[in-house]
């Protein structure tokens, strides 16, 4: 069975400050995974997957993440928050294989404070 | 392209009506996928079609829930006699079946529900 693992469910940066929310996964079979982000009144929207290509993901919006297979982390950061970047995060596993369905994780809130 | 779309986008209800949902995936997109979020929880897999065939149901989809995809098109999801307990979001995600697209699920905004 697959899992993922937020640790904490809201983090608090300054604007300009490095963002970086956790993520850790457990799964039987070699794992995509992903990172959503929910705005406020609006649905998930896909910020970046891994899919064994590489394991530095870049994504939207300046984020990226990076797999690391020893850990079972899956960690999300950016360099620079910016105001608009407070909202909910979502990290999410899918198994490799006909098995289609996300496994997400409970969400980090990220406020960014001016 | 229009996105995913959901209706109604808020429900309140008695305990013990019947609601139904619709969702209508982006046009190309052969595969939908019913999720349930929760206050303070991420969303929790329901079910999935591949075009009219609804290939997998998840435990948490009691016998009170029913999902259709006529035709591969547009999809329904029915709740009959509704118990506090079914209050949540319901959200409504598509894929396309080609390569590595098929990974990325586009989520509507979601029918959130009460039932009083």
């Amino acid at each position: 069975a697959q899992s993922v693992t937020q640790l904490g469910s809201h983090v608090s940066v300054s604007e300009g400050a490095l963002v970086l929310l956790r993520c850790n996964y457990s799964s039987s079979v070699p794992p995509y995974l992903f990172w959503y982000v929910q705005y406020p009144n609006q649905g998930l929207q896909l910020l970046l997957k891994y899919t064994s290509a590489a394991t530095l993901v870049k994504g939207i919006n300046g984020f990226e993440a990076e797999f690391k297979k020893s850990e079972t982390s899956f960690h999300l950061t950016k360099p620079s928050a910016h105001m608009s970047d407070a909202a909910e995060y979502f990290c999410a596993v899918m198994e490799t294989g006909a098995n289609s369905k996300l496994t997400f994780g409970k969400g980090i809130t990220l406020s960014v404070r001016p | 392209d229009t996105g995913v779309s959901q209706n109604p986008r808020h429900k309140i209800t008695k305990r013990g009506q019947n609601v139904t949902f619709r969702c209508d995936p982006i046009s190309e997109h052969n595969r939908l996928y019913w999720y349930r979020q929760t206050l303070g929880q991420g969303p929790e897999f329901l079910t999935y079609f591949q075009n009219e065939a609804q290939l997998e149901k998840s435990r948490l989809l009691s016998d009170r829930f029913s999902a259709e995809r006529p035709k591969g098109s547009f999809s329904t999801l029915e709740i009959q006699r509704t118990e506090q307990g079914d209050s949540a979001m319901y959200l409504c995600a598509s894929s396309s079946l080609a390569g590595v697209q098929s990974l990325d699920q586009y989520f509507g905004p979601g029918t959130r529900l009460l039932v009083l």
